[in-house]
């Protein structure tokens, strides 16, 4: 086990909905990175959080979006549901001295 | 475009054999290479991570191979068990774009008694 956990751990939307996943990261862990896998597919990176500021972002829309708390947890959240938006949502936690990343075990998201 | 080619797509192997996967990649300027595991519906577990200076690196009966003049790696599973079935993704780093893991699409292996 990582130490990294997400909640919740399957869900269903309907289209046009908002929805928000959470993660804990690892302790002693600064930075979460949150990631959209696509049946079949390799994750996408969709941003990162280092000590509450956002860190980088890949190709995905402004409607979703995210935020990193003083604890450094961090929550993902995601407007205006799309049915491709339906994937495993997986976050990764890193932080000093190696910044290598552990995933947690990820959020099932159904959008109908 | 893809940066990151991986073959076989899938493969099925029988128990107690060996297999090689490989990867292609193209990113630019490349730092490193990972390969992770992952069972379904799971979170992705760190295998191995080369450098662009090392060539080999081993954890347990995987060994990952790099050759980063020909852009290429290749991750070999020794006397493979039910366990090894999984997903096989290949990760090339760059490093300008630190923390932004790029992933291949993965070898699925399933192991069969």
């Amino acid at each position: 086990e990582t130490g990294v956990t997400q909640s919740p751990t399957h869900l269903i939307k309907t289209r046009g909905q908002q929805v928000t996943l959470r993660c804990s990261s690892q302790s002693g862990h600064n930075t979460v990175s949150w990631y959209q896998q696509a049946l079949g597919q390799g994750p996408q990176f969709i941003f990162q959080y280092y000590r509450e500021e956002e860190n980088g972002r890949g190709n995905f829309p402004p409607r979703f979006s995210g935020l990193q708390f003083p604890n450094y947890s961090s929550e993902l959240n995601v407007n205006a549901l799309e049915l491709d938006d339906s994937a495993l949502y997986l976050c990764a936690s890193s932080g000093p001295p190696t910044y290598e990343q552990y995933f947690g075990p990820g959020t099932r998201l159904t959008v109908t | 475009k893809n940066q990151v080619e991986q073959s076989p797509q899938s493969l099925i192997i029988l128990e107690g054999k060996n297999c090689t996967l490989q990867c292609n990649y193209t990113v630019s300027p490349f730092s490193n290479l990972r390969w992770y595991k992952q069972d379904t519906g799971r979170g992705p577990v760190s295998l191995t991570i080369m450098t662009f200076s090392e060539n080999t690196k081993s954890n347990g009966r995987y060994t990952a191979t790099l050759d980063a003049d020909t852009k290429q790696s290749s991750l070999h599973i020794t006397a493979s068990q039910l366990s090894d079935s999984a997903s096989y993704i290949c990760v090339p780093g760059r490093t300008d774009s630190w923390g932004k893991l790029q992933f291949g699409a993965g070898t699925q292996v399933v192991v069969t008694p």
